[in-house]
């Protein structure tokens, strides 16, 4: 089945604690993003990736790194997550980044 | 930033009639995309339609899109219970860098049986 797969679906960490939030697609898809869904703010983009070791910030990439070592990984890494970053992450992966996304479930992080 | 802007943002309707929302978008754009999204689940593609086109129909969805005005419709006919979700338009501006999308805050649907 085509999909777009995260993990951990819900996450509870301290501040300053490094985490990363994993991401897998076996479509073969060159791009893939990283949003965050905050209530009354909508999706904003943290990070993207356009192909294998090409990345670009986002609309709010402060606190967050990503990698793209392998076409179907984009790993999430927040390496001294605060209280602000409690929020819904979501992964997404497209054959073109201009036509239809396939998204992740989602994982739900609280930092405390 | 956010491109896409709908409205009206919660809309509260019976199962059997239709649902219109609206999108509005600031700059020019290829192509304009709607995604529903299941309470706390992630969003899924729904349509797809160019800038070149003005109408797209996918089963009960009919998407219209008008350029000229910068605004694209979105009409489920014949609502269910299971077309209670938010409804997402995205757009990918060329502006907006990269072949990126720019998604709106959202448009609450609430189908009562």
């Amino acid at each position: 089945e085509a999909q777009v797969t995260q993990n951990p679906r819900y996450l509870i960490t301290v501040t300053g604690k490094k985490l990363t939030v994993t991401c897998s697609q076996n479509m073969n898809h060159e791009y893939m993003s990283w949003y965050r869904q905050d209530p009354g703010l909508g999706l904003r983009q943290i990070y993207y990736s356009m192909n294998v070791e090409v990345t670009d910030k986002g609309d709010v990439p402060e606190g967050y790194k990503v990698s793209r070592k392998e076409k179907r990984n984009f790993p999430l890494i927040l390496e001294s997550p605060s209280p602000n970053q409690t929020s819904l992450y979501f992964c997404a992966s497209s054959l073109k980044g201009w036509e239809g996304y396939t998204f992740g479930s989602g994982t739900r992080l609280t930092v405390v | 930033s956010q491109q896409g802007e709908e409205d009206p943002q919660a809309l509260s309707i019976q199962e059997g009639e239709n649902a219109t929302m609206n999108c509005s978008y600031k700059t020019s754009i290829n192509n304009l995309q709607w995604y529903r999204q299941n309470s706390g689940r992630g969003l899924v593609h729904l349509i797809l339609i160019r800038s070149n086109e003005r109408e797209k129909h996918s089963g009960r969805l009919r998407v219209t899109l008008d350029t000229s005005k910068k605004s694209s419709s979105l009409l489920i006919t014949a609502s269910r219970a299971a077309d209670t979700a938010s409804y997402f338009c995205a757009t990918d501006a060329a502006s907006y860098g990269n072949n990126r999308l720019a998604f709106g805050k959202g448009n609450q649907v609430v189908v009562i049986p």
